[in-house]
């Protein structure tokens, strides 16, 4: 079984500074995907950006770039340039490659930004 | 572009009675599962479907049941609430090909279930 953790329960940063958000995972899989998602607080889920464990590039999408180091099983999130429409919930989420399509989910990182 | 539409948004339950939370996407996706959210706690998964008329046991399925008749439909059952199901419960769904898979999730806005 995959297990997916956070260890950062609560985290804030002053608005425009850049935050990095932790997750570790532990899997015997080779082929799988990676997310953050985001938890704003009107409660919808949204996906930030994804990873998938054969590319060795990590992934960016505007502001949000992740760290993905495949050996040390860890795959943290950098925020850039933090804005107020940042404040959420992140969860950090793992999905085997083939086979059943299911997430499991970190608990969640609290990010609020100071304006 | 409804997306996945969840309802009710809120409900509270005396201990013993039953309800069915409802879920519905028009994305024509093939995956659709139940989530519940618990404070401080990650999502877990309740029930899931890869498809009409298949559905499968997640991580924790103890007292509740699901159908999956219609590509889009796939009600969440409640027997006999409990005050350990009180919890925010997210339906989402998926789409999974043989050419195209992104594992991307799309969700619900929630649903806010209290059992006293």
């Amino acid at each position: 079984a995959q297990t997916v953790t956070q260890s950062q329960p609560e985290m804030s940063v002053q608005e425009a500074e850049t935050v990095t958000l932790s997750c570790t995972y532990d899997t015997s899989e080779s082929n799988y995907y990676l997310f953050w998602y985001k938890q704003p607080p009107s409660r919808q889920m949204i996906l930030v950006i994804r990873q998938e464990a054969y590319k060795q590039q990590n992934a960016t999408e505007n502001r949000f770039s992740v760290n993905f180091q495949k050996a040390a099983k860890s795959f943290s999130l950098k925020i850039s340039d933090s804005q107020l429409g940042d404040t959420a919930m992140y969860f950090c989420a793992f999905m085997k490659a083939f086979g059943n399509e299911k997430l499991t989910f970190g608990t969640g990182t609290r990010l609020t930004i100071i304006p | 572009n409804a997306g996945v539409t969840q309802t009710p948004k809120f409900r509270i339950l005396k201990i013993g009675q039953s309800m069915t939370l409802q879920c519905a996407q028009d994305m024509n996706h093939n995956y659709m599962y139940w989530y519940r959210q618990d404070p401080g706690m990650g999502l877990k998964l309740i029930y899931y479907s890869v498809g009409a008329g298949i559905t499968d046991k997640g991580e924790v399925p103890n007292g509740y049941n699901v159908s999956r008749s219609t590509t889009e439909d796939f009600p969440l059952r409640l027997e006999l609430a409990a005050p350990s199901q009180t919890s925010v419960y997210f339906c989402a769904s998926s789409y999974s090909g043989t050419t195209t898979n992104t594992g991307e999730l799309f969700f619900g806005e929630g649903s806010r279930l209290t059992v006293l």
